[in-house]
């Protein structure tokens, strides 16, 4: 596997369930990235981890919880989402975080919440 | 408030001729912008990027201007090819973030 890869790629779930989201890079980066895209809507920075310290959030409900085990993985725990949750998540990481720093994405998992 | 817009979200253009896709941004602290294509079911791919102390740069068939006093900032794509077609989305870089826009659906014809 090469680049940034994303586990599952859709997933539907109640807002009673809980599941998690996987991304892995095979980049050597040290910062990785969770990202919302709503319909209609321009992607959303959710979260940004650095050499697996949470660095940045964006204000994100406590619904959604990352977790980040090493600078390869990185997961999103989700639990009593609401149905507007619904959207596309994606991955992505850079060598660092500064700025300056192009960021490689995965293919993203498309959640509905039911 | 949307400080990176792409006001047309779709564009069709002939094979061989130039594509110019726009954005605009509000916020006059960013400094750094980068385009992304995407493809149906595949994340964004980075395309090009230009840093506020130059107006111009170019890779290939791609060129990105960058006009700092109307905050505004075009991608060209030429001569444009089929397998162009896609979503284009501009960022603009703040701190560890990248602001997106909503994205331009570029599509070409042969």
């Amino acid at each position: 596997e090469t680049g940034v890869t994303q586990t599952p790629r859709h997933l539907v779930m109640g807002m009673t369930n809980k599941k998690s989201l996987k991304c892995e890079q095979h980049l050597g980066h040290n910062a990785m990235y969770w990202y919302k895209q709503s319909a209609k809507k321009p992607l959303e920075l959710m979260f940004v981890y650095s050499l697996e310290e949470r660095v940045e959030n964006n204000s994100v409900p406590s619904r959604f919880s990352p977790e980040c085990p090493n600078s390869s993985h990185l997961f999103l725990h989700l639990h009593t989402l609401q149905p507007e949750d619904s959207a596309l998540y994606l991955c992505a990481s850079s060598q660092d975080p500064g700025p300056r720093e192009t960021q490689y994405f995965g293919p993203g998992t498309r959640l509905l919440v039911l | 408030d949307q400080q990176v817009k792409q006001n047309s979200p779709s564009l069709s253009v002939q094979e061989g001729r130039i594509s110019i896709l726009n954005c605009d941004y509000t916020n006059s602290m960013f400094d750094y912008f980068l385009w992304y294509k995407k493809y149906p079911a595949e994340g964004p791919t980075f395309l090009i990027s230009i840093s506020s102390i130059k107006d111009k740069n170019e890779d290939g068939r791609f060129t990105v201007f960058l006009n700092k006093s109307a905050k505004h900032l075009s991608l060209h794509i030429v001569p444009s090819q089929p397998g162009d077609s896609a979503v284009y989305f501009c960022a603009a870089q703040a701190g560890t973030a990248l602001i997106f826009g909503k994205g331009t659906t570029l599509s070409v014809s042969s």
